[in-house]
């Protein structure tokens, strides 16, 4: 099983719908989550820290549950410019190194 | 605008060059990082250096060397590389290793083994 897993995708969607993906990990001990963007060719830029309250900006939610070892990202009324990879990523504490997970490809089409 | 930058942009080389990747951060970080992302994959960490002190080396083949010449610079020689070592190199940075602080990445070194 690998430690960070996504649904590749590809999300196909509408301008405007409401889109969530999830992300599992399998090390029970991390302690810090993120999630990522990464348009084509570029690098991966950060979107949200992701708390245990969970945390809203603007058009996104993150949430963690513990329990189940999974985060996700809640994307509502969604932009053309939203398409991209989202890349989950966790922190393991260990010297702060993060594993990412495979992301998930996100289409927005008018 | 990204606040690491990574030159050069682009590296085409032969497997028997020796050519240097350069990462700078101005924000005052103490933990840098080297990523290696092939097409399609996510970024597979390489390198921690935790207050300009190597803390993580993930197994990378020697051919790969890291320097940290001070707090804000980060560099990764290469020597001898291979074709499947062609990616892109990442570089990242963080307020404190000892933290759970995001990391920040550069736009990234496309290197090309010819």
């Amino acid at each position: 099983r690998k430690e960070v897993e996504q649904d590749p995708g590809p999300f196909n969607v509408p301008e405007g719908a409401t889109v969530a993906f999830n992300c599992t990990y399998s090390n029970s001990a991390s302690q810090s989550f993120f999630w990522y963007r990464q348009d084509c060719r570029k690098e991966p830029k950060l979107l949200m820290s992701v708390y245990s309250s969970g945390n809203e900006d603007g058009r996104f939610t993150a949430q963690l549950n513990r329990a189940s070892q999974y985060i996700s990202l809640l994307i509502r009324d969604s932009k053309l410019s939203d398409s991209a990879t989202y890349l989950c990523a966790v922190n393991n504490n260990a010297g702060n190194m993060l594993t990412f997970g495979g992301g998930t490809r996100l289409m927005v089409k008018p | 605008d990204t606040e690491v930058t990574q030159t050069p942009k682009h590296l085409v080389m032969g497997m028997t060059n020796k050519k240097s990747l350069k990462c700078e951060q101005h924000m005052g970080h103490r933990a840098m990082y080297w990523y290696k992302q092939k097409a399609k994959k996510p970024p597979e960490l390489m390198f921690v250096y935790s207050y300009e002190k190597l803390s993580i080396n993930e197994s990378v083949p020697s051919r790969f060397s890291p320097e940290c010449p001070n707090s804000s610079l980060l560099n990764l020689h290469l020597h001898a590389l291979q074709p499947e070592d062609s990616a892109l190199y990442l570089c990242a940075s963080s307020q404190d290793p000892a933290s759970n602080q995001p990391q920040h990445f550069g736009d990234g070194t496309r290197l090309s083994i010819l």
